[in-house]
């Protein structure tokens, strides 16, 4: 079992679409939850950046995290096609010297005009 | 793309040969970091820097070495590439340890 499992989808949805995308995670010992951005043929850069439980939200962007279920969720609210690229999750352990960051295999999304 | 280049962009090589893949960053990150995509897989970490000389292995450091003998430069050496090391190969930096990274814009390598 991977420790992060993402849906790689692909998801399509129309332009002004609520999107949501989610991930599940293994260790509880992970406290910081993270979404990348990645568009075709670029590196991912980074969207989301949180380490507790609850919503953070950033302009259409909402990150949402629940601990107690392992599960991360973003939320793109009236989508645009500038959207359309594959999102990672990510999640990082930290404990003195060890540290994990590990990424979701990514969800491709479409978002149609 | 927080000053990051990759090169070459793009590389063919043939099974047996060395390849060197080079990271160079103008932001005076400490922390750099090389990492594979491959479908289904996601990223997954070779190796990564924290200073000058100072390197560890990652998950998948087998058939990697990197080097760092200046700040600004990483080197990733496949020391004789076979064909499961065809990957997308990104680089990345951070300020800190806190794993907010920026990546820079791939390396595709095809080992025929």
């Amino acid at each position: 079992q991977k420790e992060v499992e993402q849906d790689p989808g692909p998801l399509s949805v129309p332009e002004g679409a609520i999107v949501s995308l989610n991930c599940t995670y293994s260790n509880s010992a992970f406290q910081y939850f993270m979404w990348y951005r990645q568009y075709s043929r670029k590196g991912p850069e980074l969207l989301m950046y949180t380490y507790s439980s609850g919503n953070k939200e950033d302009g259409r962007f909402t990150a949402q995290v629940d601990k107690s279920s392992k599960y991360i969720s973003l939320f793109i609210r009236d989508s645009q096609p500038s959207d359309s690229a594959t999102y990672l999750c990510a999640t990082l352990f930290e404990s003195g010297s060890a540290r994990q960051l590990t990424f979701g295999s990514g969800t491709q999304l479409t978002v149609l005009p | 793309d927080a000053g990051i280049t990759q090169s070459p962009r793009h590389k063919v090589t043939e099974t047996g040969t060395p390849v060197t893949l080079r990271c160079h960053q103008t932001e005076n990150h400490r922390y750099m970091y090389w990492y594979r995509q491959d479908p289904g897989h996601g990223l997954r970490l070779i190796h990564y820097s924290y200073g000058v000389k100072d390197t560890d292995k990652g998950e998948v450091s087998d058939g990697y070495s990197v080097s760092r003998s200046k700040t600004e430069d990483f080197l990733l050496t496949l020391e004789s590439a076979t064909s499961s090391q065809t990957s997308v190969y990104f680089c990345a930096t951070a300020v800190g340890t806190n794993e907010k990274l920026f990546f820079g814009s791939g390396t595709q390598l095809s080992v025929l």
